[in-house]
């Protein structure tokens, strides 16, 4: 199994800051890379495929960045709002082996109001 | 409306008694994807399909079945629950490998 590590484990903020988050693959034969947010009690939602090296994508107040030949993507999200609480999980497909798909263990966001 | 369904929500059953936990989507998507989540564990993957007829081992297939006869469904088979398949599972797709995945609402079995 190629590991996927994201950290940190969890994170809390307040209100309106920004923060963000770290998820390490392994750099060689890169495919593809997957953010998804989970709530609570609900089935985890897509927020963005990535799959080009320097690729950046943004969706509202949550932006992401790819690093393939490092091995790293990070995870921004700017003004958090409580309902930004979640999990955030990232995932790695790797050119061996293409359709396995191999999830970090999230990183766990609260935010207070 | 577009979705990933899958049958049963819960299920309470006894080791040894074959279940299957079925997945429908309505988006004509090639790649589906089995996973179980257990705490501490994150998601891992049980099985996937490319496409039709086609399917292959994920990271934890030991004790499951999958078959995909038609590009819709893959549901997922245990011939023999153990207790250790106690999980919370999710079935998943999407167009191609470069598409994110739409997830369903998930299945909890609890396998006594």
């Amino acid at each position: 199994i190629l590991n996927v590590e994201q950290s940190p484990q969890s994170l809390h903020v307040q209100e309106g800051d920004s923060t963000n988050f770290t998820c390490s693959f392994p750099s060689s034969n890169f495919y593809a890379l997957h953010w998804y947010r989970w709530e609570t009690a609900k089935s985890p939602e897509a927020l963005f495929v990535m799959t080009l090296n320097g690729d950046e994508k943004k969706k509202g107040r949550i932006s992401a960045t790819l690093n393939t030949k490092e091995g790293y993507s990070y995870l921004y999200i700017k003004g958090s709002q409580p309902e930004d609480s979640a999990t955030y999980l990232c995932a790695h497909r790797h050119g061996g082996s293409q359709g396995n798909l191999i999830f970090g263990k999230g990183t766990k966001l609260s935010v207070k109001p | 409306e577009a979705q990933v369904t899958q049958n049963p929500r819960y299920l309470i059953t006894v080791t040894g008694k074959k279940l299957t936990v079925t997945c429908s989507q309505n988006m004509n998507h090639e790649y589906m994807s089995w996973y179980r989540q257990d705490p501490g564990l994150g998601l891992r993957q049980i099985y996937y399909s490319m496409n039709v007829e086609v399917t292959d081992k994920g990271d934890v297939p030991e004790g499951y079945k999958v078959s995909r006869k038609e590009k819709r469904n893959f549901p997922l088979i245990l011939e023999s629950p153990s207790p250790n398949q106690t999980s919370l599972y999710f079935c998943a797709s999407s167009l191609s490998l470069w598409q994110p995945q739409h997830f369903g609402d998930g299945t909890r079995l609890s396998i006594l």
